[in-house]
């Protein structure tokens, strides 16, 4: 199993240019969640989804679109890269129902100038 | 709002000696709790969680225990192993609230051989 697969695994950008990460599951997950670390910080949940064409505003949305058209997998995308952004985006999946810990993947860096 | 705070963001042992980390939690709707593991360039890593129900749960040398009057989580690690040293967070769950987890800082445990 993979569990939990980000592509791409780095990444830097211009100020002003789109890109979209990607998230794949193979653990049939229900749920999936984007998350923002920033250096010396913990996680902040930028949108989540409960399910299959669902998704829903976290903690800190502002700059950031998801789409989830299949179950198995969950789109970030930044419209207009800001510096700001330049961040280490983690995605996460859990099962539905009480007590699941949620199952990450390894990141992706993502540097703007 | 709800926080999770670890007390320390560094914490240095040395091999072989027991590891204490401990988090306070201010939601006390929260029924569900976890540490996650988080070494360099990766992921976090579930380690063992706890539900509200129950104030301690041993895992292989790890234990967790809950005091709920207090707010407060405790990771105890024994025998601290080299292999040990990473970034650990705890997290907060309300199980009604959509799977979301609410994370604390982080706290930075070195083992020095």
């Amino acid at each position: 199993n993979a569990g939990v697969t980000q592509t791409p695994k780095f990444r830097v950008l211009k100020t002003g240019q789109s890109m979209t990460l990607l998230c794949a599951q193979d653990m049939n997950h229900e749920y999936m969640y984007w998350y923002r670390q920033d250096p010396g910080m913990g996680l902040r949940l930028i949108h989540y989804s409960v399910g299959e064409g669902t998704t829903a505003k976290g903690e800190v949305p502002d700059g950031y679109n998801v789409s989830r058209l299949k179950k198995q997998n969950f789109l970030l995308g930044l419209e207009s890269a800001a510096p700001s952004q330049t961040s280490v985006y983690f995605c996460a999946s859990s099962l539905l129902g009480r007590n699941q810990p949620q199952h990450f993947g390894d990141g992706t860096r993502l540097s703007i100038l | 709002g709800e926080s999770v705070g670890l007390h320390l963001p560094t914490l240095s042992v040395q091999e072989g000696d027991n590891s204490i980390i401990n988090c306070a939690y201010s939601n006390s709707a929260s029924d569900y709790f976890i540490w996650y593991k988080q070494e360099s360039g990766k992921g976090p890593q579930f380690i063992i969680d706890i539900r509200s129900n129950m104030d301690k749960r041993q895992g292989q040398r790890v234990t967790v225990l809950l005091n709920k009057t207090v707010k407060h989580l405790s990771l105890q690690i024994a025998a601290t192993q080299p292999g040990d040293s990473a970034v650990y967070f705890c997290a907060e769950k309300v199980n009604t609230n959509a799977g979301k987890s609410t994370f604390g800082d982080g706290t930075t445990l070195t083992v020095k051989p």
